[in-house]
């Protein structure tokens, strides 16, 4: 699975857009960008994933680049509870390997 | 719709102790199981996955086992335990079609003293 590089940490102001970076440049050809995040003492969260195209769903996009080699999650409208551990990882679907991810903090 | 459990919540036990955590998804058939577990700050780690009932996958060498007696019943042993198993545990699931998102259970915080 391919190994993804995030920032440590970000902070967000409340109501602004949050946009998280993440680096997979040895990304295979079959392997998914997936988002997952992790709310303090609770399991992860799915968010998205995508192959090549940008996606969006209720939570979040995923705006992923042409070259494959990074994405950037947008979280539109940041709120307190996004406060959270975010997780990207490259997966073909069975294994997932989650790395210490980015700590994303929202002020009010 | 589907549901996953975990228990113990919380654990606490002496070093060199066994440990026994389980797992159970309800409202799916044929998931595929893993076990991660968080070390205080740091990231999950995978211990196992399993794809079937007896198949089971190891990611990390350790003093740690896995089970699946059961389709939807997965199982972590440890015959003695040491301080640095202590972390939270998570179990999840997923369904066997690939590219589908994993749905992690609510843990089991373990300290071993």
């Amino acid at each position: 699975d391919a190994k993804t590089t995030q920032p440590t940490s970000m902070d967000c102001a409340e109501g602004r857009a949050a946009n998280l970076p993440c680096n997979h440049s040895t990304i295979s050809g079959n392997e998914y960008v997936y988002w997952y995040r992790q709310i303090h003492s609770q399991g992860p969260q799915y968010i998205i994933h995508g192959l090549k195209n940008n996606e969006t769903n209720e939570m979040a996009s995923l705006i992923i680049t042409e070259d494959r080699k990074s994405s950037t999650l947008i979280l539109p409208h940041a709120t307190l509870r996004d406060t959270a551990v975010y997780y990207c990882i490259g997966s073909t679907g069975n294994q997932f390997y989650f790395g210490t991810g980015t700590s994303l903090t929202v002020i009010p | 719709s589907q549901t996953i459990h975990q228990w113990p919540a919380t654990l606490v036990q002496p070093v060199g102790s066994p440990l026994s955590l389980e797992c159970t998804v309800e409202g799916t058939s044929n998931p595929n199981l893993y076990w991660y577990r968080q070390a205080a700050g740091r990231g999950l780690q995978l211990l196992f996955y399993s794809v079937g009932i007896g198949q089971i996958s190891s990611e990390v060498p350790q003093n740690l086992s896995a089970s699946r007696p059961q389709d939807r019943q997965f199982i972590l042993s440890s015959k003695k335990l040491l301080l640095s198993d202590s972390g939270f545990y998570l179990c999840a699931w997923k369904r066997p079609i690939s590219y589908n998102e994993q749905f992690f259970g609510p843990g089991t915080r373990l300290t071993v003293l």
